[in-house]
């Protein structure tokens, strides 16, 4: 089956400027999840999605983040406007149902880089 | 609120040596544990799980798990090291809720000698 797929691969903006990610889960996965890993640290959840619905986006920074999963699909996250601190790895993943113990399928990332 | 603690935040180790990787976790009732390996530039692939039943658990690329609930552990060990085993390595609780979402460890950076 096809993988988790993610783009753009790598993004280079400047302070204040917005950026956007795109998610394609596996096939017929009902769960979206969105972290973040900043360098030298683990993934940290910032949103997770059962189909269309958001679970938890209890650590997502709504000020100037936002994510959306239109039909229970694809998912995109948005940053807006960029700081610094946002550096990081953007990572996506999916799983069959947002219930405990099943395992999540990553993407490769996004890697943003904010000047 | 649960936590994963990975002591060791790098590891070399000489190709065919065993290895040990370390996990602690903080988690009130009998927790979902999982194991990610992570190569650079790419996502997270699940190595191995723990539900319940045996707490010898074998996962992919001869890693395997032992949890041990008297000491909060689930480390992570490989009888003889290959060189395409350098890597980071996370491990990861799952969180209150039945939820699905996952709380991770800072990762262990593997380094492999020739």
């Amino acid at each position: 089956e096809a993988g988790v797929a993610q783009s753009p691969r790598y993004k280079i903006i400047e302070k204040r400027q917005s950026v956007a990610f795109w998610c394609n889960p596996i096939s017929g996965h009902a769960t979206l999840y969105w972290y973040q890993q900043i360098l030298g640290q683990g993934p940290k959840l910032l949103i997770q999605f059962q189909n269309n619905g958001v679970v938890d986006d209890s650590q997502l920074p709504k000020d100037r983040f936002s994510a959306e999963r239109l039909k229970g699909v694809d998912s995109t996250l948005k940053i807006q406007p960029a700081k610094l601190e946002d550096s990081a790895v953007y990572l996506c993943a999916s799983s069959r149902s947002g219930t405990g113990g099943q395992p999540q399928h990553f993407g490769d990332g996004t890697r943003l880089s904010i000047l | 609120a649960q936590s994963v603690t990975q002591p060791d935040i790098h590891i070399t180790v000489s190709e065919g040596a065993s290895l040990e990787l370390r996990c602690n976790y903080s988690y009130g009732a009998t927790p979902y544990l999982f194991w990610y390996v992570q190569s650079p530039g790419q996502g997270l692939q699940l190595l191995l799980k723990y539900f319940s039943g045996d707490t010898l658990v074998q996962g992919i690329k001869g890693f395997e798990a032992e949890f041990k609930r008297s000491q909060s552990s689930f480390n992570l060990r490989k009888p003889s090291v290959h060189w395409s085993d350098a890597a980071e390595y996370f491990c990861a609780v799952g969180a209150d809720g039945n939820t699905g979402k996952l709380i991770f460890g800072q990762g262990t950076t593997l380094q492999v000698k020739p």
